[in-house]
């Protein structure tokens, strides 16, 4: 069964940081990207960050580039996200998701984690 | 503001029939995705490449898509069908997705 579980929120004073971990287990995770998306208190789902299967390429949302950087260790089946000079337009459930792919052709996010919440705040 | 516009609300009694919209440019060329989420929960995928269905979700979900509007019906909606509903556009490159503002379901 596939299975993403998130951690490492938390409340963070702005300007600070923190890093969120999403461990991922069920299915062969070096074969997978992975996407964070997260989420604002009644708000809409906003798609945040994508690391390719191997690391080798990452994309960001522009409303994060230059803050957040994704990263992975397939030997621990394990994807990050650190988030440094946090504001508190931050503030949201972040979620990890496996992306499914046709290569060339389209993409999707399948299955997600029960997300990590992240609160900015003075 | 989102490149997917989604109405922000529909409601239909138990047992009618929900249609919810998606429409942007980015679906003329791409599939449309749908995503359940319930209060307090993740995002479910209901509705992958415009029409096919995961396993475990009920076949009174269903979803089309033409030209740059795809659509998620929910034939005899139940009360447990009572949600958030976003859609997605896939693209090419896999390196990032696009969602929809998303629309609240209500079952009255």
């Amino acid at each position: 069964q596939v299975h993403l579980v998130e951690s490492g929120g938390g409340v963070v004073q702005p300007g600070r940081s923190l890093r969120l971990s999403c461990a991922a287990s069920g299915f062969t995770f070096s074969r997978h990207g992975m996407h964070w998306v997260r989420q604002a208190p009644g708000k809409g789902l906003e798609w945040v960050a994508h690391i390719w299967s191997d690391g080798n390429s990452k994309n960001y949302a522009d409303s994060v580039k230059g803050r957040f950087t994704i990263s992975r260790d397939n030997s621990k089946n394990t994807v990050h996200l650190q988030m440094n000079s946090l504001r508190v337009e931050d503030t949201a459930v972040y979620y990890c998701a496996r992306e499914q792919r046709i290569v060339g052709l389209t993409n999707w996010l399948d299955p997600w984690g029960q997300g990590t919440r992240v609160t900015v705040s003075s | 503001s989102s490149d997917l516009t989604q109405p922000p609300s529909v409601s239909v009694s138990p047992g009618q029939t929900a249609r919810i919209t998606c429409s942007g440019d980015a679906l003329a060329k791409q599939h449309g995705y749908w995503y359940q989420q319930k209060p307090g929960q993740a995002p479910v995928l209901v509705i992958y490449k415009d029409d096919e269905r995961p396993s475990g979700i009920p076949e009174r979900f269903s979803g089309s898509g033409s030209g740059t509007t795809a659509t998620l019906t929910i034939s005899g909606v139940q009360a447990e069908d009572e949600a958030d509903y976003y859609c997605q556009a896939g693209h090419s490159s896999g390196t990032f997705v696009v969602f929809g503002g998303g629309t609240k379901l209500t079952v009255l």
